[in-house]
């Protein structure tokens, strides 16, 4: 599986927008980048996920490099509530999520 | 987005017995659901993988015969961990993804398991 690397933590100010990088420099052409997070003793979210355009939904955006090799979550209007460990994936064929130490977002009013 | 529903969401056992956990897809036919195990400021670790109607591919290091998985239904996956102790005291979670080339996987809210 293509590993993903993420910085650990990271701060943001309520209000402003959150973006989240993720490296996947080994993903290959048919693998999907997805992200996920999961709030403190709960099972992880959905966000959203991308193959190489980007993508937006309700949630947030997805910045896909044109070598795909790295990309950006965008949360557009970060609260309180989005405060979580954001999870970068790169999703095998038989669709196996393998997670990593994932990004440690706070969000402070 | 589709829900997948753990129960219970808490149990505490005594040493030697065994537990059920069972996962359900609430709104979706789920082909394929995995099982994770989290332990204190640790990520998700893949346990399993079972598809409906056949056996759980387990993944390197986990005991089958410890963890045992049945997915006898496309709504309904269990896991029972048999004669636990206490270091399988951990977060087990469940995920669900419904077939016909569906992406995304869902994941149930997760059971703390405590084995005194």
């Amino acid at each position: 599986d293509a590993k993903t690397t993420q910085p650990p933590s990271m701060d943001c100010a309520e209000g402003r927008a959150a973006n989240l990088p993720c490296n996947h420099s080994t993903i290959s052409g048919n693998e999907y980048v997805y992200w996920y997070r999961q709030i403190h003793s709960q099972g992880p979210q959905y966000i959203i996920h991308g193959l190489k355009n980007n993508e937006t939904n309700e949630m947030a955006s997805l910045i896909i490099t044109e070598d795909r090799k790295s990309s950006t979550l965008i949360l557009p209007h970060a609260t309180l509530r989005d405060t979580a460990v954001y999870y970068c994936i790169v999703r095998a064929n038989d669709y196996k999520l393998s997670f990593g130490a994932g990004t440690t977002v706070t969000v402070r009013a | 987005g589709a829900v997948v529903s753990q129960h219970p969401s808490r149990v505490i056992c005594k040493s030697g017995t065994s537990v059920k956990i069972e996962c359900r897809s609430l709104d979706f036919q789920a082909t394929t659901m995995f099982w994770y195990r989290q332990f204190p400021k640790q990520s998700l670790m893949l346990m399993a993988t079972s598809n409906e109607g056949s056996k759980a591919t387990y993944e390197q290091g986990v005991e089958k015969d410890k963890f045992l998985i049945n997915h006898a239904s496309l709504t309904l996956s269990t896991l029972t961990v048999t004669s636990a102790h206490p270091e399988d005291s951990s977060f087990y979670i469940c995920s669900a993804r419904e077939g016909r080339g569906a992406s995304e996987a869902f994941f149930g809210q997760g059971t703390r398991l405590t084995v005194v």
